[in-house]
């Protein structure tokens, strides 16, 4: 299994260009999730989704998009990107296993976007 | 609204010395916790968590509900421990993660 793959590997943006964060999972889990990292700071859900067709927003969705046509693809889109959304980008994945068995998450590799 | 907090953003000790992260959180349900790990140019993955109650590369971290507290801790750390830490939290059966703002550990030789 390849895990969580994110792409592309780094972006440079320019204020008000629009781009998209492919994230694609082979675990066939159901649990996506956007998390942003920004420097010196914990991890912040974006958005996610507890199964194809169902999405939701998380802690700091304001900019951002997302869709999940099917089990293994999440990506995520800045429609008009601003420069407070410089950040790390990282993608994950689980598959709940129940109320005593909890939730172990699986992370890509995580993305740097600039935006200029 | 559920909150984790690492008071420490740099923690620094020397190999063989005893080493804590804190993580305090704040839930008013019935929480689990975990310890995720980031290595230098490695994916952020999972240390322990808490419902197994297991002992993962010398590291433990107790859940005390008391104190709201799961610090994790090891007796002698070593250099490969450097890493940065994150302690995170879900409700029990949910899919949510909320993590700390992390704390780099560094191990001198």
């Amino acid at each position: 299994n390849a895990g969580v793959t994110q792409t592309p590997k780094f972006r440079i943006l320019k204020i008000g260009q629009s781009m998209t964060l492919q994230c694609a999972q082979d675990m066939n889990h159901n649990y996506m999730y956007w998390y942003r990292q920004d420097p010196g700071m914990g991890l912040k859900l974006i958005y996610y989704s507890v199964g194809a067709g169902i999405t939701d927003k998380g802690e700091v969705p304001n900019g951002y998009n997302v869709s999940r046509s099917t089990t293994e693809d999440f990506p995520l889109r800045l429609e008009l990107a601003a420069p407070s959304q410089t950040s790390v980008y990282f993608c994950a994945s689980s598959y709940s296993q129940g109320k005593f068995g909890g939730n172990t998450i699986y992370f890509g590799d995580g993305r740097w976007l600039t935006v200029v | 609204a559920q909150r984790v907090t690492q008071p420490e953003k740099l923690l620094s000790v020397f190999k063989g010395a005893p080493v804590e992260l804190k993580c305090n959180y704040s839930y008013s349900g019935s929480p689990e916790l975990f310890w995720y790990v980031q290595y230098s140019r490695q994916r952020l993955q999972l240390l322990l968590r808490h419902i197994s109650r297991e002992s993962i590369k010398g590291f433990t971290a107790d859940l005390n509900k008391g104190e709201t507290s799961f610090h994790l801790k090891k007796p002698f750390a070593q250099e490969e421990d450097s890493a940065m830490y994150y302690c995170a939290l879900t409700q029990t059966s949910g899919s949510r993660l909320t993590f700390g703002e992390g704390t780099q550990l560094t191990v001198n030789p």
